[in-house]
C-alpha cells in the first residue's frame, strides 16, 4: 500500500529566505506525487503534480517541487517565501495501477514570519 | 472557487443519529472521492466513487456508507454517530483517474454532542 511521511509538523522561515517542506514517499511501481496547500477553513488547494518527466516540477504561486527516486522523495520548495504563504501544506501520493486513491501525508504547518 | 460544492458547510447532531453529506463534483468531472480530517487522524481518506461505480475503499466505517448518482453527485452516509465521528469532511472530484489533480470542496464540518 502507498504512503507519504511528512517529517515535520512544522517550518518556520523568515519572509524572503527560501523554504522547503520535505515529503518522502512510499508505493509499488511509479508513483503520482502531489501537493496541496489549505487555508484556515478552506479546503485543500492543488498545487503541483508530478507524473513523469523532469523531475523539478512548477507550480502555482511560484512554488516548485523536486522528484528524487533514488531518495523516494518528492520535496516542495520557494526561492522566496511570503507571509501569505502561510498554511498547512500536504503531499500526496497515488500508485499508477488501477483506479487512483491519493493518500496524503499529516501536514505540515508553514510559518513565515514578517 | 474549486467548483465542488459541499452541502451542508456546518452540521451539529446528536450521538446517535444519521445524518447524510451532498457533494457536487466539477463539472465534467467523473471521480469523486471522499475524505475525513480531523486533528489526531490526519486527512483520511474514506471511499472514491467513478462514474457511480465504487472504485476504492479506505478506511470508512461500517457505519459509514456513501453512493454516485447518475447526476454524478454525491451523498455520504454517516449513522449512529458517535463524538469520535466530529471531523471535517471534503469531498474531492477529479476528471477521471491516475494522475489527475483532484479538486477540493470547502468541506461540511461535523460536530456530534
Amino acid at each position: 500500500a502507498q504512503s507519504v511521511a511528512q517529517p515535520e509538523d512544522q517550518v518556520n522561515v523568515a519572509e524572503g529566505n527560501p523554504l522547503t517542506v520535505k515529503c518522502t514517499y512510499s508505493v509499488s511501481g511509479n508513483p503520482y506525487l502531489f501537493w496541496y496547500v489549505q487555508y484556515p477553513n478552506r479546503g485543500l488547494q492543488f498545487l503541483l503534480k508530478y507524473i513523469t518527466g523532469d523531475n523539478l516540477v512548477k507550480g502555482s504561486y511560484g512554488f516548485e517541487a523536486e522528484f528524487n527516486k533514488s531518495q523516494t522523495s518528492f520535496h516542495l520548495k520557494k526561492p522566496s517565501a511570503l507571509v501569505s504563504d502561510s498554511a498547512l501544506y500536504f503531499c500526496a501520493v497515488s500508485e499508477n495501477t488501477g483506479f487512483q486513491k491519493l493518500v496524503f501525508g499529516t501536514g505540515t504547518r508553514l510559518l513565515v514570519s514578517p | 472557487d474549486s467548483g465542488v460544492t459541499q452541502t451542508p458547510k456546518h452540521l451539529i447532531t446528536a450521538t446517535g443519529q444519521r445524518v447524510t453529506l451532498r457533494c457536487s463534483p466539477r463539472s465534467g468531472d467523473l471521480s469523486v472521492y471522499w475524505y475525513q480530517q480531523s486533528l489526531d487522524q490526519g486527512l483520511q481518506f474514506l471511499i472514491q466513487y467513478y462514474n457511480g461505480e465504487e472504485r476504492a475503499k479506505g478506511n470508512i466505517l461500517e457505519r459509514f456508507s456513501a453512493q454516485q448518482f447518475p447526476d454524478l453527485h454525491s451523498e455520504l452516509n454517516l449513522s449512529s454517530l458517535e463524538l469520535g465521528d466530529s471531523a471535517l469532511y471534503f469531498c474531492a472530484s477529479s476528471v477521471a483517474g491516475r494522475g489527475t489533480e483532484a479538486f477540493f470542496g470547502q468541506g461540511t464540518r461535523l460536530t456530534v454532542v
